[in-house]
């Protein structure tokens, strides 16, 4: 079945730093890729999202681009505020048997020191 | 609603009660989801509605969990005589309905689930 796989957090930045956070995924045809962001004490919202190959995702200074040749669909951004603080999720649907049920990675969360 | 809705926000429960945990998924949504997010996993598929039928509850973890979907609209999850390791978030989702473009999935803020 279709799977995804983030790094490990937590990960702990200080501000204007560079971030990525790597997400893998296995599933057969095309599936649509997805970061989520939840916010301390809120619900998941979409962050950013690519349907095809090659496209990029970008929303709020991130951007993730779909790379069907290494199955990878990594987060990154220039420069982390303390605001971006918050537990990211990488998910996928569309994958495998034509299931459009999400799929999420297990989270990484983004601790921003000022 | 402008969003999904899900009651209660927070419920604590006796070990062996049931329990009932609401979704109102945003208008002309068809397609409605459940997870469960517990300390340091991931999200946790468990069903999937579309309209008021569920095509997929391969992730509902035991027969003391069920759902159901009515009107094509509000949907309820039951746990009966809960147990300790019921214990999580409990995340509710819809979107558009199925197909490539139509699986952006919007979600609630979750009912915290606390079995004592």
């Amino acid at each position: 079945g279709d799977s995804v796989t983030q790094m490990e957090g937590p990960v702990t930045l200080s501000e204007e730093a560079f971030l990525t956070i790597n997400c893998t995924y296995t599933a057969t045809g095309y599936p649509s890729l997805f970061w989520y962001v939840q916010y301390p004490g809120e619900g998941l919202q979409l962050l950013l999202k690519a349907t095809k190959a090659d496209d990029k995702g970008s929303n709020k200074g991130f951007e993730a681009t779909y790379r069907k040749e290494t199955t990878s669909f990594h987060l990154e951004k220039g420069s982390v505020q303390v605001s971006d603080s918050a537990v990211y999720f990488c998910a996928l649907s569309g994958g495998s048997g034509g299931s459009y049920i999400p799929t999420f990675g297990r989270g990484t969360s983004l601790i921003v020191h000022p | 609603g402008a969003g999904v809705s899900q009651s209660p926000s927070n419920k604590v429960t006796e070990k062996g009660k049931d329990v009932e945990l609401r979704c109102d998924p945003i208008s002309g949504h068809t397609a409605l989801y459940w997870y469960r997010q517990s300390l340091g996993q991931g999200l946790e598929f468990l069903i999937y509605f579309q309209g008021n039928s569920a095509p997929d509850k391969s992730g509902l973890p035991s027969d003391r969990f069920s759902a159901e979907r009515t009107g094509g609209s509000v949907s309820t999850l039951t746990i009966q005589r809960t147990q300790q390791e019921d214990s999580a978030v409990y995340l509710c989702a819809s979107s558009l309905g199925q197909g490539k473009l139509l699986t952006e999935a919007f979600f609630g803020q979750g009912t915290r689930l606390t079995v004592v």
